[in-house]
């Protein structure tokens, strides 16, 4: 079955524990992507990645690390979390040949709280 | 800089009413896709439609219907004889071609009350 796994679904941590949020896909897809979701601001892209090693900046990317080392996973870094990161975080993937854009798969979401 | 407008928060409306999900973007691209994604109230994030910038056709997929027209940079959604499982979060969301981000709107939560 064709998927976005990320790990935890839930978390809660204190302030400034890093922590890293797993995200996977079965799809050999060349396009990753993470975004938050927070009431009343909609979906917003932190970090992206089009290929292997290749990543970059989105809208909101402070406080976030990310790599992407294999095409299959694009884990999401937060060194020194804080409670303004306490959000729903969201990983997707589609495929991206010859520019054009497919839709996204997204994973079920990670709800993380910092307190 | 991209940006896409969903002015409508939240609309309820009762079962069988038709209703149209507003979606206003704005970029200084001429070549760009839009797409639709349903969020019901189980969290995840499901794809309904993408459209290219280069075909301005407008598409109907069962009770679903999509309206694009660049004039107005406008590509608004509607629901024909809604039903309770339309409620969801609707988001709108728009790529430039030759780049890799994506903005999304802010939402509009549909209620569909029996």
């Amino acid at each position: 079955e064709a998927q976005v796994t990320q790990n935890p679904r839930y978390l809660i941590t204190v302030t400034g524990k890093k922590l890293t949020v797993t995200c996977s896909q079965n799809m050999n897809h060349e396009y990753m992507s993470w975004y938050r979701q927070d009431p009343g601001l909609g979906l917003r892209q932190i970090y992206y990645s089009m290929n292997v090693e290749v990543t970059d900046k989105g809208d909101v990317p402070e406080g976030y690390k990310v790599s992407r080392k294999e095409k299959r996973n694009f884990p999401l870094i937060l060194e020194s979390p804080s409670p303004n990161q306490t959000s729903l975080y969201f990983c997707a993937s589609s495929s991206t040949i010859a520019g054009v854009k497919n839709e996204q798969y997204f994973g079920p979401g990670t709800r993380l709280t910092v307190t | 800089a991209q940006k896409v407008t969903q002015a409508q928060t939240e609309i309820s409306v009762v079962e069988k009413e038709d209703v149209t999900l507003d979606c206003v973007y704005e970029t200084r691209d001429t070549t760009y896709y839009l797409f639709w994604y349903k969020q019901p109230p189980s969290g995840e994030l499901v794809f309904l439609i993408r459209r290219n910038s280069f075909d301005e056709q407008n598409e109907i997929s069962g009770r679903y219907s999509w309206n694009f027209q660049k004039s107005t940079s406008s590509f608004n959604f509607t629901i024909t004889a809604s039903q309770v499982v339309d409620s969801a979060v609707y988001f709108c969301a728009l790529s430039v071609i030759g780049t890799y981000k994506y903005i999304f709107g802010t939402g509009t939560r549909l209620k569909v009350l029996a």
